[in-house]
């Protein structure tokens, strides 16, 4: 199994470009979840994903979105990128949260740099 | 929505010493895990552990979820374990199922 992948792992935006970071997983995961990591913080959600075809919003959803059109896959689009967007964001993945002892699985992150 | 506040901050020890990491939520939780952000960015899972205590090796935690904290246990700290350990919480009776990370605390362990 490749686990949680992330691409690109690298990416520089102008302001106001738009983009989307891929995120796949082969473990056949029912939660898939994007958060972001500013300097020196914690992760804050930004969307997440309880099966295909459903997805909702976390802490901080404005200037993304996202869709789940299979089980594998779960990109996050930027709409037009500003510098606050500059961040590392990872992507994680795990079975259904009401299943109980469940592993949270996060790929390697994505590291955007807007100018 | 819930708080998950973890402390100490930064923690400096010297290799071969014990610490105790503590993470307070604001209201009742689903669950809570503890991960390991290593120096290269990368996020482990610790421990699955809504409630009671597990162990694995020189790593422990126990959560005590009627009093809202849980309490990660590091024994004969080596330098690998530097890096920042985050505590997460799925917020009990959400429609959501959001999980939220608290600020983490920073470890790092001097040979």
């Amino acid at each position: 199994n490749a686990g949680v992948t992330q691409t690109p792992k690298f990416q520089v935006l102008k302001t106001g470009q738009s983009m989307t970071l891929q995120c796949a997983q082969d473990m056949n995961h029912e939660y898939m979840s994007w958060y972001r990591q500013d300097p020196g913080m914690g992760l804050r959600l930004i969307h997440y994903s309880v099966g295909a075809g459903i997805t909702d919003q976390g802490e901080v959803p404005n200037g993304y979105n996202v869709s789940r059109s299979t089980t594998e896959d779960f990109p996050l689009r930027l709409l037009s990128a500003a510098p606050s967007q500059t961040s590392v964001y990872f992507c994680a993945s795990s079975y259904s949260l009401d299943r109980g002892d469940y592993e949270q699985y996060f790929g390697p992150g994505t590291r955007l740099t807007v100018t | 929505g819930i708080q998950v506040e973890q402390s100490p901050p930064d923690l400096i020890l010297q290799e071969g010493a014990n610490s105790t990491l503590r993470c307070n939520f604001s209201d009742s939780v689903n669950n809570l895990q503890w991960f390991h952000q290593n120096p290269w960015g990368q996020l482990i899972n610790l421990f699955y552990i809504p409630s009671g205590t597990k162990q694995n090796g020189r790593l422990s935690a126990t959560t005590v979820a009627t009093e809202r904290y849980s309490l990660l246990y590091i024994s004969s700290s080596q330098t690998t374990d530097s890096g920042v350990y985050f505590c997460a919480v799925e917020q009990e009776y959400s429609s959501a199922s959001k999980i939220i990370f608290g600020s983490g605390t920073r470890l790092s362990i001097r040979p």
